[in-house]
């Protein structure tokens, strides 16, 4: 089974802190996600990644920072965590082919205070 | 405009109760479509894929129109477990998965 675990379930930060969510998959996948998903908004891509070392900016990138260095991991950083990134954050990855799933991590509900 | 829009709901239904969601795409050349399901405080999971051909799988079916640009999931005889969130999703081009804002289904006794 294909597995993306993300490094936190919950998290508390302060406003003005660097913030890291950290995502692993262990399928080999060439693609990552990172979505935030809100009340009524559902997910929206912040960023994306299609290989080890590149990333494209989804719809919603202000104020986050992506990083992938190795294959399996894709963080995604808030340079100054503000109130208005209170949200559940979702990871997931897929293969490169366009016919095929997309597999979540189980989220990191974060809250900036 | 979204890319990908859905109504969402809520939904109120019946058990046994047949219903249906649609959902419409604007970017002519996404290549694939899903539905997934989202229970409350859990991440979204594949339902079903989607063809154009149709795809059935039990009580669900799914339907792709390419010329309407629009996507469908029928449920037959609603049970109380099929109350979720039912998103709609589309792989682009440029390798971009991009999910609807989801459909709330409860399902009643």
């Amino acid at each position: 089974d294909v597995k993306v675990t993300q490094s936190s379930r919950y998290l508390v930060k302060r406003t003005g802190e660097k913030v890291f969510l950290e995502c692993v998959q262990d399928m080999d996948h060439e693609n990552m996600f990172w979505y935030r998903q809100d009340p009524g908004l559902g997910l929206r891509l912040i960023y994306f990644s299609y290989d080890v070392k590149m990333k494209e900016k989804g719809d919603i990138p202000e104020g986050y920072s992506v990083s992938r260095e190795k294959k399996e991991r894709f963080s995604l950083i808030l340079e100054s965590a503000s109130t208005n990134q209170t949200s559940m954050y979702l990871c997931a990855s897929r293969t490169g082919d366009l016919n095929t799933e997309a597999f979540f991590g189980q989220g990191t509900r974060l809250t900036v205070v | 405009r979204k890319e990908v829009e859905q109504d969402p709901g809520p939904f109120n239904v019946p058990e046994g109760a047949t219903v249906a969601f649609n959902c419409t795409y604007s970017n002519s050349a996404s290549q694939s479509f899903f539905w997934y399901r989202q229970d409350c405080r859990k991440e979204p999971k594949l339902l079903m894929s989607v063809y154009s051909s149709g795809n059935e799988d039990g009580r669900f079916t799914a339907q792709l129109n390419r010329a309407s640009q629009y996507i469908s999931l029928l449920i037959r005889d609603s049970k109380l477990s099929d109350s979720a969130t039912y998103l709609c999703v589309a792989n682009t081009g440029g390798f971009k998965t991009i999910f609807g804002a989801g459909t709330r289904l409860f399902v009643k006794a």
